[in-house]
């Protein structure tokens, strides 16, 4: 099925681990997007990636590298996890920057640091 | 930079009675309104949006929702509930300064028989 994959769908890591967080689409949309879900507060947006060859930080990237490999892969990496980044991760595309079409999300990766 | 309010955190609600979920954003520019809705160990499926035009929208699964530009709210509802619309419900707008989609916090409904 059309969509977007992501892997792994679950993760525990000790802290001060890196792991890198690995999201594709087949659906040729042009931007892409990792979010984080926690209990409360809704999904925040980490980085983004407008379109091929772009990324640009959103409302809490600290702590996380994005990397736009290609059109269809948005991976996002944690370089020394901590126990801060336990959470679920999100990653979501959409035909264009402006979104009108909505989002499409993957199913999450449920990380927990210890 | 838009902010979005969700009203309620958790709404209970028995089968087949209606139920409205609140939500209220704040936003200087034109913006652009969507609710999402995540059903249990899944990822955020679109309910419906609003770009322009007709202030009420219809959406999957009979759900709509009502844009009041002077009460800045995009209320969502649906008549007659089902067990299967136990699910958390996401508001999220974005505006015509970068496009970028922010949720609310969320609202639990728990439907019961």
């Amino acid at each position: 099925n059309a969509g977007v994959t992501q892997t792994p769908k679950f993760q525990v890591l000790k802290t001060g681990q890196s792991m890198t967080l690995q999201c594709a689409q087949d659906m040729n949309h042009n931007s892409m997007y990792w979010y984080r879900q926690d209990p409360g507060m809704g999904l925040r947006l980490i980085y983004y990636s407008a379109s091929e060859g772009t990324t640009d930080k959103g409302e809490v990237p600290n702590g996380y590298n994005v990397s736009r490999l290609n059109k269809r892969e948005f991976s996002l990496r944690l370089e020394s996890a901590a126990p801060s980044q336990t959470s679920v991760y999100f990653c979501a595309s959409s035909l264009n920057r402006q979104g009108w079409y909505g989002y499409t999300f993957g199913s999450g990766t449920r990380l927990t640091v210890v | 930079a838009q902010s979005v309010t969700q009203l309620d955190s958790q709404v209970p609600v028995f089968e087949e009675a209606p139920v409205e979920l609140r939500c209220n954003y704040s936003s200087s520019v034109s913006v652009y309104l969507f609710w999402y809705v995540q059903y249990p160990n899944q990822g955020l499926q679109l309910l419906l949006k609003y770009l322009s035009g007709s202030t009420l929208v219809k959406g999957i699964n009979g759900f709509e929702a009502e844009f009041n530009k002077s009460q800045t709210s995009f209320h969502l509802r649906k008549p007659s509930v089902h067990i299967s619309d136990t699910a958390e419900y996401f508001c999220a707008v974005s505006d015509s300064n970068d496009y970028k989609l922010s949720f609310g916090a969320g609202t639990t409904v728990t439907v019961r028989a």
